[in-house]
């Protein structure tokens, strides 16, 4: 079946503006998380859904950064006023089973902030 | 929180060798174990994982061995071969939730 998807593939924005980046899951697959990723960094964890909640928005870097999910499916993870350092690539990840089992990766949205 | 670390952060092995990957967790509550690789450009995938139950898994030219006591796990590759070469991420799961702590990385370089 289908993958997960992400949208846009690739997002150039000024300093200051607002992006929403979307996150399609596995079709019934109930967690879904959020990763960031810098240039050649590993993966910092955002955020995930269980369901529609998120009982731990911790990762979040700051209240610029917001997620929501609806209808158990797709997410969209809100950046606002943009800063440079947001620059990286945003990857969701989906997993059916629970917590303690495999993650499936989307191919990421690359946020460029000029 | 969870800490983890991984050893060593670069790595550059001869076609045909082995390669062993280290990955030290804090949190002695970890039941998940993990390894993910990521080609360049590419999505994470996952090639291999354990829970706390068994010590040792393999799959063909990988395998995976946990040491719960001393609270690491180790990631080997043996006959590696140039499609190896990626950066491989562990991501121990803390029990009962969903959160995932990724590793900082190594990046495997298999020269021919």
């Amino acid at each position: 079946g289908a993958g997960v998807s992400q949208s846009p593939s690739n997002k150039v924005t000024e300093k200051g503006k607002d992006v929403e980046l979307r996150c399609d899951p596995i079709s019934g697959h109930t967690a879904l998380y959020w990763y960031r990723q810098s240039l050649g960094q590993g993966l910092e964890f955002l955020i995930y859904f269980q369901g529609n909640s998120a009982p731990d928005k911790s990762g979040l870097p700051s209240d610029r950064f917001s997620a929501e999910r609806t209808g158990g499916s797709v997410s969209t993870l809100t950046i606002q006023r943009t800063q440079q350092e947001d620059s990286a690539v945003y990857l969701c990840a989906s997993s059916g089973q629970g917590p303690s089992y495999e993650q499936y990766f989307g191919p990421g949205t690359r946020l460029t902030v000029t | 929180g969870e800490n983890v670390e991984q050893h060593p952060s670069t790595l550059s092995v001869q076609e045909g060798d082995s390669a062993v990957i280290k990955c030290t967790y804090s949190d002695s509550a970890s039941n998940y174990f993990p390894w993910y690789k990521q080609e360049l450009g590419k999505r994470p995938q996952l090639i291999i994982d354990i829970r706390s139950n068994v010590g040792e898994k393999k799959d063909q030219r990988i395998a995976v061995t946990l040491n719960k006591t001393a609270k690491h796990f180790s990631l080997h590759i043996t006959e590696t071969q140039p499609e190896d070469s990626a950066v491989y991420f562990c991501a121990p799961a803390l029990s009962g939730t969903y959160k995932y702590i990724f590793g900082t990385g190594t990046r495997l370089k298999v020269l021919a």
